[in-house]
């Protein structure tokens, strides 16, 4: 069985620092990570995905996410928030199957 | 190339009655999931479909919820008879076979049962 816990349900951060939402995995295979983003009244969107290949996962609008197996963590970083990075980000890991486990979401604020 | 489509966006009910979501997956997109998101929560897997064949429904409270994928194209959600705590955004997914670890997600039917 896998489960995430995401650390903290709201991050603020002011435009232009650093964005880093936290993520801890379980699993017990070797994992699938993801990171999802969703903007108000839309769908989840992929940002970024580990499949085992390299530990930095360079993702789409300019995140990324390192695996570290000895902490079991896939937090997620951008060196400069924008206005629009806003929006609820969700870490889902997954097994052989494929099929995702999301966490409760982190709901990033960015203050001007 | 049309995303996953979803309707309706918003539908409220009173308890007790029933309701039905659509989905139509991006085309050729073999498998379709369905979640439900309730306020404040990440997204929990009721179902998922393997061209029209049901893979996991083991959270799928089968009491009230059914769903279908008969043609294995698009697929419905049914909730008979609706309570309280089924309001929640339901969520329709799909991921092609060659790259099984993304999904692919619709804006989703907001559900709010009075």
């Amino acid at each position: 069985a896998q489960s995430v816990t995401q650390l903290g349900s709201h991050v603020s951060v002011s435009e232009g620092a650093l964005v880093l939402l936290r993520c801890n995995y379980s699993s017990s295979v070797p994992p699938y990570l993801f990171w999802y983003v969703q903007y108000p009244n839309q769908g989840l969107q992929l940002l970024l995905k580990y499949t085992s290949a390299a530990t930095l996962v360079k993702g789409i609008n300019g995140f990324e996410a390192e695996f570290k197996k000895s902490e079991t963590s896939f937090h997620l970083t951008k060196p400069s928030a924008h206005m629009s990075d806003a929006a609820e980000y969700f870490c889902a890991v997954s097994g052989g199957s494929y099929i995702p486990t999301f966490g409760r979401g982190t709901s990033l604020i960015v203050h001007p | 190339e049309a995303g996953v489509a979803q309707s309706p966006r918003y539908k409220i009910i009173e308890k007790r009655q029933s309701v039905a979501f659509w989905c139509n997956p991006i085309s050729g997109h073999a498998t379709l999931y369905w979640y439900q998101q309730i306020l404040g929560q990440g997204p929990k897997l009721l179902i998922q479909f393997q061209n029209n064949g049901v893979v996991d429904d083991s959270q799928l409270p089968k009491d009230r919820f059914s769903a279908e994928r008969l043609k294995g194209v698009d697929s419905t959600l049914k909730i008979q008879p609706a309570k309280l705590e089924d309001s929640a955004v339901y969520l329709c997914a799909s991921s092609s076979d060659s790259d099984p670890g993304e999904l692919f997600f619709g804006e989703g039917s907001r559900l709010t049962v009075l």
